[in-house]
């Protein structure tokens, strides 16, 4: 099993739509947990991190279920600009060098 | 703002060639990593370091070679190319410290295709 598994999409939805994303992890050491963001042929960036609390950061909410080890991501209002791959990931707490990546899911949103 | 800078951005290799691609941050990070990903996957862990003079296996470091001689530079070395290391690398930087703290900075990636 990967320690990090995602929907495996992909997601097509009109411009508008709310959509969700699901990660479950297997190890439940102290860990950080964040989504990224990757547009085609460009690198992966930080789109958010994901706290115990739940999160939101305009259109954007993540959750996190440490009892389940899942955790989520919730767009709203879903924009063209919104279509690219989001990658969940995992990162213990003392060494953010060895992140675990989700093998992520493609968003396509549509006019 | 340089960031994370990584070189080439694309490279062809005959089987059996040496490369190495070089790998520096100016943000003073502690952690640096390199990852690959094959298309349609995820990013997977070949090497990482937790400070100069430090280096450790990721998931698939086979064929793979670093060092990390300084804070800025982690460069990966391919010992003798092959078609499976055809693939996307990203080299990226990370720290503890801070109010992005474990944030993850990458390089724009090396593109690279062994033939």
């Amino acid at each position: 099993r990967k320690e990090v598994e995602q929907d495996p999409g992909p997601f097509n939805v009109p411009e508008g739509a709310t959509v969700a994303f699901n990660c479950t992890y297997s190890n439940s050491a102290s860990q950080s947990f964040f989504w990224y963001r990757q547009d085609c042929r460009k690198e992966p960036k930080l789109l958010m991190s994901v706290y115990s609390s739940g999160n939101e950061d305009g259109r954007f909410t993540a959750q996190l279920n440490r009892a389940s080890q899942y955790i989520s991501l919730l767009i709203r209002d879903s924009k063209l600009s919104d279509s690219a791959t989001y990658l969940c990931v995992v990162t213990p707490y003392t060494n953010a060098g060895k992140s675990t990546f989700g093998d992520g899911t493609t968003l396509t949103v549509k006019p | 703002n340089a960031g994370v800078t990584q070189t080439p951005k694309f490279q062809v290799l005959k089987t059996g060639q040496s490369m190495t691609l070089q790998c520096a941050q100016d943000m003073n990070h502690e952690y640096m990593s390199w990852y690959r990903q094959d298309p349609g996957m995820g990013l997977r862990l070949i090497h990482y370091s937790v400070g100069a003079g430090i280096t450790d296996q990721g998931e698939v470091p086979n064929g793979y070679n670093v060092s990390r001689s300084t804070t800025e530079d982690f460069p990966l070395r391919l010992l003798s190319a092959a078609p499976s290391q055809t693939s996307v690398y990203f080299c990226a930087s990370s720290s503890d410290r801070g109010r992005r703290g474990n944030t993850i900075y990458f390089g724009e990636g090396s593109w690279l295709t062994v033939v």
